[in-house]
């Protein structure tokens, strides 16, 4: 089965750095996506970690601790276009990403 | 290929009615899948395709929800007699899974209202 927690909602100040946590527990973990969904529009992928440890691209970076059923994702420099949904998505044993509910960002000036 | 595509963008339905949705994945993906949003909630599972075969239907949400992918291109999620509480986002994405990596690329979905 799956269970999948984030925070609902979370605010931050343009150009600081935000970091969203996700806990999990998923059968057969293969390893774990997030994506970023802006309102009205269709999820975007952001990063996949398979291995523990942390994977960089740019100002997003997404960390994975397989033992601890945990990930985050950190934004830095953050912009106003970041405010958006940020999905936590584990794949368990048929690797199909299965989503938590998402955190909310809100970025202010 | 421009993308996952979906057709219709927007469906408004009797309740009673039934409907069907269309999702192209992009071309050379192997795995299709259909999940459900509501609002505040995060893409709900429903069905996954490999190839043209359906390996994972126990999560739709019920007999009244068919997903088929002939040939393995495109594939259609219908839903039969509809009822307010099917109202929500339809997303198909598509992937191309080569050993345990491949993301899945959303289309824009399909927003249907049951009234």
């Amino acid at each position: 089965g799956q269970n999948i927690d984030q925070p609902t909602e979370m605010t931050a100040t343009e150009g600081a750095i935000v970091q969203i946590n996700c806990t999990y527990q998923t059968s057969g973990f293969n390893g774990l996506f997030w994506y970023q969904q802006h309102a009205g529009e269709a999820p975007t992928f952001l990063s996949y970690n398979v291995l523990d440890g942390l994977e960089e691209k740019g100002r997003f970076s997404s960390f994975l601790s397989r033992s601890k059923g945990y990930s985050y994702l950190l934004l830095k420099e953050l912009q106003m276009k970041d405010s958006a949904s940020y999905l936590c998505a584990p794949s368990g044993g048929s690797y199909i990403p299965t989503f938590g509910r998402g955190t909310s960002l809100i970025v202010h000036p | 290929d421009t993308g996952v595509s979906q057709d219709p963008r927007h469906k408004i339905t009797k309740r009673g009615q039934n409907v069907t949705f269309r999702c192209d994945p992009i071309s050379e993906h192997n795995r299709l899948y259909w999940y459900r949003q509501t609002l505040g909630q995060g893409p709900e599972f429903l069905t996954y395709f490999q190839n043209e075969a359906q390996l994972e239907k126990s999560r739709l949400l019920s007999d009244r929800f068919s997903a088929e992918r002939p040939k393995g291109s495109f594939s259609t999620l219908e839903i039969q007699r509809t009822e307010q509480g099917d109202s929500a986002m339809y997303l198909c994405a598509s992937s191309h899974l080569v050993g345990a990596v491949g993301e899945a690329f959303f289309g824009q979905g399909t927003r249907l209202t049951v009234v």
